[in-house]
């Protein structure tokens, strides 16, 4: 799977959109990209995922460049409960072996969102 | 629907013990995988299960045996715990773990805090 590049921490003020970016300079054809988030001492949870088209459901939105090689969460309007650890992955279409159904959890990027 | 759960919370055991971390899902998930989460890092796949009977291992398996019995139960054991076990551990389960898509979105657990004195 694909390597993915996330800023350490970023911040948010409360009610403004919050756009977190991810590079994947590396993907290739058949690997999508996913988001999960982590609010602290609970289990991930699933946010979007994408191939090449943006992407929005009612948590979030997807943007991925023309080139795939980075993409973008959007929160449109954040909230103090939005808080967490966000998870960019790049998962590929055939990961079997030890990799089956594995997701590849970097560092990811703490969002703080103030009041 | 419950979704995933895990017991217990929270653990304490002394270096050799064994024990048994606990996790159900009520969604009729066929796949269903074991994470640990060490300080400060992304979680670790050890072991996942496609199915009732069918278990394998993923990329940190050592010190932990798993089985699959039915569908929503997928308990993870402790053979002789060491303090390098000390981590949480997430169970998670989805529709399926191959392909891509909201089908295999992963679900999961709250968690079991363990610390290997």
């Amino acid at each position: 799977d694909a390597k993915t590049t996330q800023p350490t921490s970023m911040d948010c003020a409360e009610g403004r959109a919050a756009n977190l970016p991810c590079n994947h300079s590396t993907i290739s054809g058949n690997e999508y990209v996913y988001w999960y988030r982590q609010i602290h001492s609970q289990g991930p949870q699933y946010i979007i995922h994408g191939l090449k088209n943006n992407e929005t459901n009612e948590m979030a939105s997807l943007i991925i460049t023309e080139d795939r090689k980075s993409s973008t969460l959007i929160l449109p309007h954040a909230t103090l409960r939005d808080t967490a650890v966000y998870y960019c992955i790049v998962r590929g279409l055939n990961a079997g072996g030890t990799s089956y159904g594995k997701l590849t959890f970097g560092q990811g990027t703490i969002l703080t969102v103030h009041p | 629907n419950a979704g995933v759960t895990q017991t217990p919370k929270f653990q304490v055991l002394k270096t050799g013990q064994s024990m048994t971390l606990q996790c159900a899902q009520d969604m009729n998930h066929e796949y269903m995988s074991w994470y640990r989460q060490d300080p400060g890092m992304g979680l670790r796949l050890i072991h996942y299960s496609v199915g009732a009977g069918i278990t394998d291992q993923g990329e940190v398996p050592n010190g932990y045996n798993v089985s699959r019995s039915t569908t929503e139960d997928f308990p993870l054991r402790l053979l002789s715990a060491a303090p390098s076990q000390t981590s949480v551990y997430f169970c998670a389960s989805s529709y399926s773990g191959w392909g891509q898509g909201r089908y295999n979105e992963q679900f999961f657990g709250p968690g079991t805090r363990l610390t290997v004195l």
